[in-house]
């Protein structure tokens, strides 16, 4: 599959769990970042990187930590995570800098029990 | 603070009826404007931007600054048309900003 591709697509996990979410690029953008689409809320922007330096912290909660080791690939680490935490998170990237389209991944669905 | 409104959260069209979406926003700066699409088991992936002024799937968009709004209109409305549809604002820092969300519902 090209573009941006995500795994795993759904996720189960209980609260004492530590689990990773993957994304990866195909597009040699330089941008990348996490959403958290709730069932309730409208898309929310959690993290954004730019040539793998964070440049965006959306106040997200200690417990998702994203780690970006190359401009391909964007993780975000979760542990003791909350019921509420159950959503959807998106992967975008895009090749950066303002007028830049940001293109999606299929999403991750996390269930937290 | 950017925020994004899409006050509808749900329109019921009739197959070759217009169809039109609200979007308004607050951003004290210049801002872009976007149009993403979700059809269902899809993933989410860009319309239109204002920039392009550009017709995509018959679907346009004017930015209207005066009235801080950016709606989304077609003329005559297709099953296919029916999907979730996000209004967003990118800010001078590349952050996104996305409305609630309308679902669309294109009846035949």
């Amino acid at each position: 599959e090209t573009g941006v591709t995500q795994t795993p697509r759904h996720l189960v996990m209980g609260m004492t769990n530590k689990k990773s979410l993957k994304c990866e690029q195909h597009l040699g953008h330089n941008a990348m970042y996490w959403y958290k689409q709730s069932a309730k809320k409208p898309l929310e922007l959690m993290f954004v990187y730019n040539f793998k330096e964070q440049t965006e912290n959306n106040s997200v909660p200690s417990r998702f930590s994203p780690e970006c080791p190359n401009s391909s690939h964007l993780f975000l680490h979760l542990h003791t995570l909350q019921p509420e935490d159950s959503a959807l998170y998106l992967c975008a990237s895009s090749a950066g800098g303002l007028q830049e389209t940001q293109y999606f991944g299929p999403g991750t669905r996390l269930l937290v029990l | 603070a950017q925020r994004v409104t899409q006050p509808e959260k749900l329109l019921s069209v009739f197959k070759g009826a217009p169809v039109e979406l609200k979007c308004n926003y607050s951003y004290s700066g210049s801002p872009e404007l976007f149009w993403y699409v979700q059809y269902s088991r899809q993933r989410l992936q860009l319309l239109l931007r204002h920039i392009s002024r550009e017709s995509i799937k018959g679907f346009t968009a004017d930015l209207n600054k005066g009235e801080t709004s950016f709606h989304l209109k077609k003329p005559f409305a297709q099953e296919e048309d029916s999907a979730m549809y996000y209004c967003a604002l990118k800010n001078a820092g590349n952050k996104l900003t996305f409305g609630g969300g309308t679902r669309v519902l294109v009846k035949p």
